[in-house]
């Protein structure tokens, strides 16, 4: 069965320093891969998503960045965090058909001090 | 750009009551529909999709949705909720054909005892 695992669950970073997070997705190939933030009471906004190796599109400008370096490998980045990058981040996947769900992991909690 | 809208932001119920969730989306063609439920301290699981056929769909623990697509909405309906529903609820529209879901801003669902 596919599983998906993401970490760390929780990180505590200060301002200007930089970020990895990574997400890993197993029991499956090719899948689509997407990273959300969660917002208390303003859902989930897509940062990024990827349909393949190598290919990332971003939804929304900001301070953070994705690569997808192997096929079941997708990690968020920054050079700098800012105070408000704070938030939950949510990774995904989806099988590469477009008519499936979502499968998420269970999400890391980054607080920028 | 398709968009979401979860018109209850915060339900409290007592158990035994009924519920229903409204959701209503912005998009005029075919449609893939969810709603996923994030249960405190856990990751979010897929409740129920809907793709075609019966527009009546049946999901785990009791819920159900129904797909009326003059009214552009996929509300979340149970007729009794219990003190474990306790939870938060997001609706979320695929455009046919498209990989990326739209997630509503989320509801958050308190039953009390």
């Amino acid at each position: 069965s596919q599983t998906i695992h993401q970490w760390p669950a929780t990180l505590v970073q200060p301002v200007g320093s930089p970020l990895s997070l990574e997400c890993t997705v197993e029991g499956t190939s090719n899948p689509n891969l997407y990273w959300y933030r969660q917002a208390a009471g303003r859902g989930l906004q897509l940062l990024f998503y990827s349909v393949g190796i190598g290919q990332i599109s971003s939804e929304v400008p900001q301070n953070l960045s994705a690569s997808r370096p192997q096929d079941r490998q997708f990690i968020l980045s920054s050079k700098k965090l800012l105070l408000s990058d704070s938030g939950f981040y949510l990774c995904a996947w989806s099988v590469s058909t477009s008519g499936t769900e979502a499968f998420f992991g269970q999400g890391t909690r980054l607080t920028v001090v | 750009a398709q968009s979401v809208s979860q018109h209850n932001h915060h339900v409290i119920l007592s158990e035994a009551a009924s519920l229903e969730l409204g959701c209503n989306y912005s998009y005029g063609g075919t449609v893939n529909l969810f709603w996923y439920v994030q249960y405190p301290g856990q990751h979010l699981q897929l409740l129920l999709k809907y793709f075609s056929g019966d527009p009546l769909v049946k999901g785990i623990k009791g819920f159900e949705a129904e797909f009326i697509k003059s009214k552009f909405s996929f509300n979340l309906r149970k007729p009794s909720v219990q003190w474990s529903d306790t939870a938060e609820y997001f609706c979320a529209v695929k455009p046919g054909g498209s990989y990326i879901p739209t997630f509503g801003r989320g509801t958050s669902l308190i039953v009390h005892p």
